[in-house]
């Protein structure tokens, strides 16, 4: 089982759809959570931190579980430019290790 | 631009041939970072230096896969005698002192061995 794990999806969703995504992680000890977005054939990038106490960065909105070990990325009035698959990362407890799920890809139609 | 930069970005080898993949941190970067990348899959980690030393190894996948970071600055992933499952993307990334997740990643190398 991979300590970070995440729906493959694909999540097709049309234009201005609210979409959500889910990770859940194992090692109780990590500390630290983000979300990074690649698009295709590009580099991964941090889209936003994660905190325990919930943080909002205009359409998106992260949420960190503790006592059930997952981790919510939710995005509101989804654009075309959206397109792309977000990465769950997580710390290997408390050093500078990123553990990386797949990945889930998501396509906005117009 | 003031970025991770990596060389080649495109190599593609013959099995069995040595290869060198070259990182460029951003300047004053301490963390920089490994990961081998398959399509379809997210990055995995290799290995991991502070400034010259290199303190966590235990993603290379095998004996043939080394890494060095002899200043403390630019940082070499040698792959010997190459073989058809390394075939991937080999992502640099780099981080400051503070900033524990943020890392900025290079473009990547895309490794085909044929």
């Amino acid at each position: 089982r991979k300590e970070v794990e995440q729906d493959p999806g694909p999540f097709n969703v049309p234009e201005g759809a609210t979409v959500a995504f889910n990770c859940t992680y194992s090692n109780s000890a990590s500390q630290s959570f983000f979300w990074y977005r690649q698009d295709c054939r590009k580099e991964p990038k941090l889209l936003m931190s994660v905190y325990s106490s919930g943080n909002e960065d205009g359409r998106f909105t992260a949420q960190l579980n503790r006592a059930s070990q997952y981790i919510s990325l939710l995005i509101r009035d989804s654009k075309l430019s959206d397109s792309a698959t977000y990465l769950c990362v997580g710390n290997a407890g408390n050093n500078r290790k990123l553990i990386w799920g797949l990945g889930t890809s998501l396509a906005v139609n117009p | 631009g003031a970025g991770v930069s990596q060389s080649p970005r495109y190599k593609v080898a013959k099995r069995g041939q040595d290869v060198a993949l070259r990182c460029d941190p951003i300047s004053g970067h301490v963390s920089l970072f490994w990961y081998q990348q398959a399509l379809g899959q997210g990055p995995e980690f290799l290995t991991y230096f502070q400034n010259e030393a290199q303190l966590d190894k235990s993603g290379l996948p095998s004996d043939r896969f080394f890494a060095e970071r002899p200043e403390g600055s630019v940082s070499t992933l040698k792959i010997q005698r190459t073989q058809q499952e390394d075939s991937a993307v080999y992502l640099c990334a780099s981080s400051d002192r503070t900033s524990l997740g943020t890392q900025y990643f290079g473009p990547g190398t895309r490794l085909l061995v044929l």
